[in-house]
């Protein structure tokens, strides 16, 4: 199985909204990433899960907060977010740092 | 900052010739550099990694070359296909920076018919 999995698809929330994007892979990867890919713009790295732990975090705003509940899954958690949030957010995987990465189909998040 | 530009936005080529894709970096050293292909609303999909002390890889119609001292990489598909239009990124792991990782800004290839 070389799929990663992620919920929901679409997404629109309001400004005072709090929800929740799911990421789950089953191919014992240890270390998962969350994306934030604008139209035409590539993917920018959010954060770096590696074994569980929280590495990297590159200077994400408070309102996404990431967890790992465990070695297979990827939550990132969403709240007071802006208008200019609106992006798909892709989760990947890999079987380590420096690994080549399996992505997510994405969650196409609009925030009205 | 990272800097990472690729040739050109977009790429017209016609069917059966080889697309050649440049991604150019500054600043840093990167350990390794990959190519992902990405289609409008998919997530990326790897094609190829290549590491500082490799020169080329190739995987069937693909091959990439590296080189640390121009800081340049070049993504060649032969024989290309209308299948091979979508938008292919290279992506660079830099060790030096914390295990950072990067995605340059992207080409747009169109095969023609």
């Amino acid at each position: 199985d070389t799929e990663v999995t992620q919920t929901p698809k679409h997404l629109v929330m309001g400004m005072t909204n709090k929800k929740s994007l799911k990421c789950e892979q089953h191919m014992g990867h240890r270390a998962m990433y969350w994306y934030k890919q604008k139209a035409k713009k590539p993917p920018e790295l959010m954060f770096v899960y590696s074994y569980e732990k929280l590495s990297i975090n590159e200077s994400v705003p408070s309102r996404f907060s990431p967890e790992c509940p465990n070695s297979s899954l990827l939550n990132l958690h969403l709240h007071a977010l802006q208008p200019e949030d609106s992006a798909l957010y892709l989760c990947a995987s890999s079987y380590d740092r420096s690994y080549e990465q399996y992505f997510g189909p994405g969650t196409r998040l609009t925030v009205t | 900052s990272q800097k990472i530009e690729q040739n050109s936005e977009a790429l017209n080529i016609q069917e059966g010739k080889t697309a050649t894709l440049t991604c150019n970096y500054t600043n840093y050293s990167p350990a390794y550099l990959q190519w992902y292909r990405q289609d409008p609303g998919r997530g990326p999909v790897f094609l190829l990694l290549i590491r500082e002390n490799e020169k080329e890889k190739r995987k069937e119609r693909l091959k990439v070359t590296f080189d640390t001292t121009l800081k340049q990489s070049l993504f060649h598909i032969t024989a290309s296909q209308p299948a091979d239009s979508a938008t292919y990124l290279c992506a660079l792991d830099i060790l030096n920076t914390g295990n950072q990782f990067y995605f340059g800004t992207g080409t747009s290839l169109t095969v023609i018919p």
